[in-house]
């Protein structure tokens, strides 16, 4: 099974950048996920890492270390419209996914 | 393109009542899966299918039974409802070998 944390909210200003941290304890891994979820609607999909190292996307960038079971999602450049849950998931052997309960990151001007 | 559909948006159900929810992708996906997310838990996957005619148990599979007749319709039914059933639900869909799940707008479920 999968053992998955982050922590719950995290507060920042507008413009600044924010890191949401996952660490992970799994019994097989085939992939992490960072997923985006604003209030009220479905998940939607923001990166892939199945090798250790950055990967970046615009604004947004993430690493993992599969040594250390360990990722984490970096915003940049923060806007309003980035208020929302992040959520990290780990792909097990199965392809199916564990999610983490998830980040509140709340975006203040 | 749609996408994902899922129906109904919500729903409020009594105890002890049967409750299909229906989900619908026009991606031609292999893989289709059946979440719910509940506050402080995140999501947990139910049931999945691999691919039309497969199916297979998740987290949670308690409660809840799934059936895959063909490629596009994942329909999740709850034989009798009960109150910790109460939840959003979530059908998400993704190629085999793809990297991401595409998910559904969800359904709100309530058993009252």
């Amino acid at each position: 099974g999968q053992n998955i944390d982050q922590p719950t909210e995290m507060t920042a200003t507008e413009g600044a950048i924010v890191q949401i941290n996952c660490t992970y304890q799994t019994s097989g891994f085939n992939g992490l996920f960072w997923y985006q979820q604003h209030a009220g609607e479905a998940p939607t999909f923001l990166s892939y890492n199945v090798l250790d190292g950055l990967e970046e996307k615009g604004r947004f960038s993430s690493f993992l270390s599969r040594s250390k079971g360990y990722s984490y999602l970096l915003l940049k450049e923060l806007q309003m419209k980035d208020s929302a849950s992040y959520l990290c998931a780990v792909r097990d052997s199965d392809y199916k996914l564990s999610f983490g309960a998830g980040t509140t990151v709340t975006v203040r001007a | 393109i749609a996408g994902i559909t899922q129906a109904p948006t919500s729903q409020i159900l009594a105890a002890g009542r049967r409750m299909t929810l229906r989900c619908t992708q026009d991606m031609r996906h292999n893989a289709m899966y059946w979440y719910r997310q509940d506050l402080g838990l995140g999501l947990r996957l139910i049931h999945y299918s691999n691919t039309a005619g497969t199916t297979g148990k998740g987290e949670v599979p308690d409660g809840y039974s799934v059936s895959r007749a063909n490629t596009d319709d994942f329909p999740l039914t709850l034989a009798s409802a009960v109150p910790s059933q109460t939840s959003v639900y979530f059908c998400a869909s993704s190629d085999w070998e793809a990297s991401e799940q595409f998910f559904g707008p969800g359904t709100r479920l309530t058993v009252l």
